[in-house]
């Protein structure tokens, strides 16, 4: 059990600019999800997979952000054209069915 | 909707003492989950501790463990023989099913030596 990795773990970006996260879940783990966090708030879910589908995107899910989850393994979170509310910290977890979801270290987005 | 509150935005407690971090949460399900977490500064989410809805005793963890009250809808996280290492956001977390986690907004432990 390596844990959930995400990367990077600190991105530092132009407003209007293109990011793009990505998360490696816990190889046995068949759900991913991704939660949005701002400083001194708890984690807000966005979305989250069931093998390669995306089952649930949240309201906060705007058309500028889109997840996939190719073949079910890693995941991929892009925003475009970023814009300054979009500065937080970004978590990944995993679980296996309904097992307790684990979480990876974030990547932590500034937008300049 | 599902809601988690935490009324304590931040909490103190001498090395070695006892706190209690208290959390509320609203739902019209009967089956769910509670979670307690720990994020420690510029690190992961850990669980700390777990409760299913329909078991009636109270989860422990070593020197965690939590006052479920179902009927007011309240999960307190008690910390017995709190240490250094204790010091984090606690945040409380509901989950109905294989779906999203709701968190409250966390409580921020510090641990007086």
């Amino acid at each position: 059990d390596t844990g959930v990795s995400q990367d990077p773990r600190h991105k530092i970006t132009k407003r209007g600019q293109n990011v793009t996260f990505r998360c490696d879940p816990i190889s046995e783990h068949n759900r991913l999800y991704w939660y949005r966090q701002t400083l001194g708030q708890g984690p807000e879910f966005l979305t989250y997979f069931q093998n390669e589908a995306q089952l649930e995107k949240s309201r906060l899910l705007s058309d500028r952000f889109s997840a996939e989850r190719p073949k079910g393994s890693f995941s991929t979170l892009e925003i475009q054209r970023t814009e300054q509310g979009d500065s937080a910290m970004y978590l990944c977890a995993s679980s296996l069915d309904y097992q307790p979801q684990h979480f990876g270290d974030g990547t932590r987005l500034s937008i300049l | 909707a599902q809601t988690v509150t935490q009324s304590q935005p931040e909490m103190s407690v001498q090395e070695a003492e006892t706190v209690t971090l208290s959390c509320t949460y609203d739902t019209s399900e009967s089956d769910y989950y509670l979670f307690w977490y720990k994020q420690p500064p510029s690190r992961q989410m850990i669980l700390v501790i777990r409760q299913e809805a329909y078991k009636q005793q109270n989860a422990t963890e070593n020197r965690f463990s939590v006052n479920f009250q179902k009927a007011a809808k309240s999960f307190s996280l008690k910390i017995s023989d709190s240490q250094l290492g204790d010091a984090a956001m606690y945040f409380c977390a509901f989950i109905q099913g294989a779906q999203k986690l709701v968190f409250g907004q966390g409580t921020r432990l510090t641990i007086n030596p």
